[in-house]
Order: structure tokens, then sequence, then C-alpha cells
């Protein structure tokens, strides 16, 4: 069964104080992993898509890594505007269709000045 | 180009009654998903429309429904309301194919009471 986790839960940094957050995931067939960013109440914002093993992508402060098992979301200097649920997600067969998502439980991130 | 829209943004309803969401899609892309967010989970999938045809289908009743129209723009119909249906719902536009990223809406907030 495909399935994502997500870990920690909830993350509070400092301001500059840099971090990462992890993905593990167990999917038949790894289409791709995608990251994406969510404030309260609004649909996720996508961040990355990744589809293979050892392939990094970088946007401003956050970097995605991936490996045949996780994947990382590194967060370098942090500031208070990056506070955000981060959800990964991995493509599925699941239900029968061609590439629809299976979520983890996200992890919240909090910032402080 | 027109990111994902939803409407209505909010709606409030009571147990038993009926409801339809609508979602048009991103420029350029025709397979439209559906997602069910309840407060501090993952997004789930409900169930994926490509050219005008259910593609797949999560754990989910069929009191849960959709349509897709030639523009693949979507709705969601959801049935006798219950109170555990009260949660964020998403939609999330892509091109078909294996891999590609799904691109969300802002979501309709729907509580049941």
């Amino acid at each position: 069964e495909d399935q994502v986790t997500q870990s920690p839960e909830a993350l509070r940094l400092q301001e500059g104080e840099s971090s990462s957050l992890n993905c593990s995931y167990t999917v038949s067939g790894l289409r791709g992993l995608f990251w994406y960013r969510q404030d309260p109440g609004k649909g996720p914002e996508f961040l990355f898509t990744l589809y293979s093993a050892g392939e990094e992508k970088e946007k401003e402060r956050l970097k995605a890594t991936l490996t045949k098992k996780e994947s990382f979301l590194h967060i370098t200097a942090p500031k208070p505007e990056d506070s955000a649920t981060y959800l990964c997600a991995v493509h599925s067969d699941y239900g029968g269709s061609q590439g629809n998502l299976i979520f983890g439980k996200g992890t919240k991130l909090s910032v402080k000045p | 180009e027109t990111g994902v829209t939803q409407s209505p943004t909010h709606l409030i309803k009571t147990r038993g009654q009926q409801v339809t969401l609508r979602c048009s899609s991103q420029s350029g892309h025709n397979t439209v998903s559906w997602y069910q967010q309840a407060l501090g989970q993952g997004p789930q999938f409900i169930f994926q429309y490509y050219r005008e045809e259910e593609n797949g289908r999560g754990n989910f009743p069929p009191r849960f429904s959709g349509l897709q129209f030639p523009n693949y723009s979507s709705e969601l119909n959801v049935n006798a309301l219950e109170l555990d249906d009260s949660a964020l719902y998403l939609c999330a536009s892509s091109s078909r194919g294996s891999g590609d990223t799904q691109y969300f809406g802002p979501g309709t907030r729907l509580t049941v009471l």
C-alpha cells in the first residue's frame, strides 16, 4: 500500500535557524514526489517535483532532495514568512486513477523573529 | 494564465442536505482531481476526471459524485450530508500524464451543522 509519512509533525525555529523536514515514502514505482506549501485555510501551493533518486531542486531558501526511500526539504536561514504547513505527496495508482496524489499529514513550521 | 478557481469560498449546510462545489481548471489542463482535507490532516483523494469521465476513485461513498464539462471545468456533488463531511474541499488540475504536477485551487470550506 502506498504511504507517505512526514516528520516532525511540528517544528519551531528562530529566524535564521536552518533545519530539514523529512518525508518517508513507500510506493510501487515512484512517478513523482511533490512538495507543497499550505497556509491556513488555503489550497496547497506547488513548490517542487522530484522524479529520481539523487535529484535536487532549489527555490529561494528551500532545497528539496530525494533518495530511494525519502525526501528532505531543507530550509536555510528561514524567515517568519516561511511559516506554513509543508506537505509531501507521491503519485499513486490508488483507486484506479493514473496519477492521483497520496499525501502525508504535513509538517507545521513556525519561524519566530 | 489563469490558475485554478473554486466556488463558493465558504458554505454552511445542515445534515441531510445536498451541496454542489465548482472548479475551473488551469488553462491547458484537461484533468481535474478532487480532494477532501479534514482539519490537521493531509488531503485525501476523492476522484479524478479526464475527458468528462471518472478516472479513478478513492475510498468515498457513492453519495460523492462528480462531473467534468467539455471545457474541463468540474463539479463535486455530495448528497445526504453528514457532520463528518465538514472539511476543506480542494480541486487540482493537471495535464494528462504520469508524473504531471497538480495545481490546486484555493478550496471550498464546507461546514455541516
